[in-house]
């Protein structure tokens, strides 16, 4: 099941302007990651932000998290073509026992038109 | 140094039929996992093996099953095959850092069941 959602399912915006991914999740986690996605291949893993941090930047991404809300999101800043993939958060689960799965959402399809 | 890599890239297989997926963990990695990523989804979890033990597994069918080699490569079998089994089946390796791990996916194995 997937314990993340993405909003918006899909995003089109203009090369420069920012783009705003937002993603609900349901239980409590460890740690939030966002993963790119170009044309349905491997993931690319952006950022990871811990449960008790509330920001993280790296390069022209800021992510955010609000555990009370359980929700995150991503800022891209002065997009480019490049940006265009699909978007994913994951929580992640470290069980006692050593067992880690990552949960992911259905992603943020985004498009930067140049 | 060389990224998670997968093989085949793609493959067609029949209803019914076996397949066996192969992935290679970057060098180091002890730990590897498999995801399944049907079409317009967020990928799920399937297994994660470590030191050549399974950790944990997803919510999928006895028809799905892994192994990890001394070498830490790993394979994903699927007995058989339905049409509902075509995805992307996606590897991802892990070094255990600061209390979680760092997942490095592969570019994925597109399997179409026909």
């Amino acid at each position: 099941s997937q314990q993340g959602e993405e909003d918006p399912q899909a995003l089109s915006i203009q090369e420069g302007e920012n783009a705003t991914m937002n993603c609900s999740y349901k239980t409590s986690i460890n740690n939030l990651q966002w993963y790119r996605q170009n044309s349905g291949r491997g993931l690319v893993h952006l950022i990871l932000i811990r449960s008790n941090e509330r920001e993280k930047h790296s390069g022209r991404l800021r992510v955010t998290l609000d555990t009370s809300k359980k929700s995150s999101s991503l800022l891209i800043t002065a997009s480019r073509a490049a940006d265009t993939a699909s978007y994913f958060c994951a929580t992640d689960f470290l069980s006692g026992a050593g067992s880690y799965q990552l949960t992911f959402g259905k992603g943020t399809k985004l498009s930067v038109i140049p | 140094d060389a990224g998670v890599t997968q093989s085949p890239t793609h493959l067609i297989k029949t209803r019914g039929q076996h397949v066996t997926l192969r992935c290679s963990p970057i060098s180091g990695h002890k730990s590897v996992s498999w995801y399944q990523q049907v079409l317009g989804q967020g990928p799920q979890f399937i297994f994660q093996y470590y030191e050549k033990e399974e950790r944990g597994r997803g919510n999928f069918p006895d028809r799905f099953s892994a192994r990890q080699f001394p070498n830490y490569s790993s394979e994903l079998n699927v007995n058989a095959l339905l049409l509902g089994d075509s995805a992307l089946y996606l590897c991802a390796s892990s070094l255990f850092w600061g209390g979680t791990y760092e997942q490095y996916f592969g570019p994925g194995t597109r399997l179409t069941v026909t």
